[in-house]
């Protein structure tokens, strides 16, 4: 079954430090997703992104985050400054989406994010 | 604004024990209803879905979750679980809020005593 990959596995960061999660979302999905848990908590939903452009975020993604398409594979969130309560793990999705609301997210394996 | 309760942190069973995992969502409007499942080290990953027609769903590994609208509520069953169940368990849901957020439950941790 096609997968969506992330990289890095796992990332540590100094605190006010930019991080750049990568994502390579299924080939041929329209909406991406990411997705955030940190330890002991929900999975919350940060933001979606469809067509190059974001189609709805939470919010808890606050200026502090962007993502971005660079290419046609991947799909990248930043965080510009890290705050230690930006330690989590960051799950990417991405869905088809063709037909409107019945689509299942797919999850790439997640990055463990510790902002030291 | 949606929103998901489930209403087990932690649930502990013994194998072949009947399993129902509850959930309640909030949204007035149209939506599809997930279960999501993580086992140890792994992806979360689809069990089942709901979006229109019957409202009992049969999903992978013995799993069915029923949607009773009047409530709001789409739990989760098996008949009889395996040691091989244990995981985490998500409630989810989708609504038409135009960027397709799925909005996800506190999780349920499952362990089953072999």
């Amino acid at each position: 079954e096609p997968e969506v990959t992330q990289t890095p596995s796992h990332q540590v960061t100094q605190m006010g430090q930019e991080v750049i999660l990568r994502c390579v979302p299924i080939s041929n999905h329209l909406y991406f997703y990411w997705y955030r848990q940190i330890l002991g908590q929900k999975v919350e939903f940060l933001v979606s992104f469809y067509n190059n452009e974001i189609s709805e975020k939470s919010e808890i993604f606050d200026d502090q985050f962007s993502v971005e398409r660079p290419d046609g594979s991947n799909f990248t969130l930043k965080i510009r400054s890290t705050k230690l309560e930006d330690s989590a793990m960051y799950f990417c999705a991405s869905s088809e989406a063709s037909r409107g609301l019945n689509e299942k997210l797919f999850f790439g394996s997640g990055t463990q994010l510790s902002v030291l | 604004a949606q929103s998901v309760s489930q209403h087990n942190h932690h649930v502990i069973l013994s194998e072949a024990a009947s399993l129902e995992l509850g959930c309640n969502y909030s949204y007035g409007g149209t939506v599809n209803l997930f279960w999501y499942v993580q086992y140890p080290g792994q992806h979360l990953q689809l069990l089942l879905k709901y979006f229109s027609g019957d409202p009992l769903v049969k999903g992978i590994k013995g799993f069915e979750a029923e949607f009773i609208k009047s409530k709001f509520s789409f739990n989760l069953r098996k008949p009889s679980v395996q040691w091989s169940d244990t995981a985490e368990y998500f409630c989810a849901v989708m609504a038409n809020t135009g960027g397709f957020k799925t909005i996800f439950g506190a999780g349920t941790r499952l362990f089953v005593k072999a």
